[in-house]
């Protein structure tokens, strides 16, 4: 499979715990993208990599929240002492930036339960 | 500022008719792409199609089709012969160059009755 891949696929925690997600991308993009969907609602951008460089982070992402992309290929989004508000599904996408055109992959996304 | 709107939170069609979704859009960038995502029960965002802002013909993969109405900031989703595979959500999406986030409409539910 050479889509974009997430794990956990699904993970409840509970609260004040950290959990961190994993994102790998499909293997020529350079972009890399997280985003959090809630019930009833289109996803959220949260923020995203060039390469390995963190280029744009949202001010959803609170100081609780930390990604990485060390060598420019997977990806972690970790979450620290979350919270009930945390509940939801995070996405990762991936694209290559072609002229003006740029088309996001997404992941099968991670779904957080917080108790 | 982006805004995407989607103004039908849920469509039935039935088995093997056409639908079309609905989605306007606003901003002042004179480039942008929008962009029309599924997502089936499963959680995962699917690419349907894709439509530039310069392009002069509206997009077309297989049997969805897009309604590029530049004037009207419209873009419209058109399913022909809707299939019960079919049903799902359908997002509607923007992208300016200059910003680097993609905005999404809170999405439509698509149901195909057979």
């Amino acid at each position: 499979d050479t889509g974009v891949s997430q794990d956990p696929r699904h993970k409840i925690t509970k609260r004040g715990q950290n959990v961190t997600f994993r994102c790998d991308p499909i293997s020529e993009h350079n972009r890399l993208y997280w985003y959090r969907q809630t019930l009833g609602q289109g996803p959220e951008f949260l923020t995203y990599f060039q390469n390995e460089a963190q280029l744009e982070k949202s001010r959803l992402l609170s100081d609780r929240f930390s990604a990485e992309r060390p060598k420019g290929s997977f990806s972690t989004l970790e979450i620290q002492r979350t919270e009930q508000g945390d509940s939801a599904m995070y996405l990762c996408a991936s694209s290559l930036v072609r002229g003006h055109q740029e088309t996001q992959y997404f992941g099968p996304g991670t779904r957080l339960l917080v108790l | 500022a982006q805004k995407i709107t989607q103004t039908q939170p849920g469509m039935f069609v039935q088995e093997k008719e056409a639908v079309t979704l609905d989605c306007t859009y606003d901003t002042s960038d004179p480039s942008y792409g929008l962009f029309w995502y599924k997502q089936p029960s499963s959680g995962e965002m699917i690419f349907l199609i894709y439509q530039g802002s310069y392009d002069q013909q509206n997009a077309t993969e297989g049997r969805y089709s897009l309604n590029f109405q530049k004037a009207r900031k419209s873009a419209n989703l058109v399913i022909s012969a809707s299939q019960l595979g079919d049903s799902a959500m359908y997002f509607c999406a923007m992208r300016v160059p200059r910003n680097n986030d993609m905005r999404f409409g809170a999405g439509t539910r698509l149901t195909v009755k057979p």
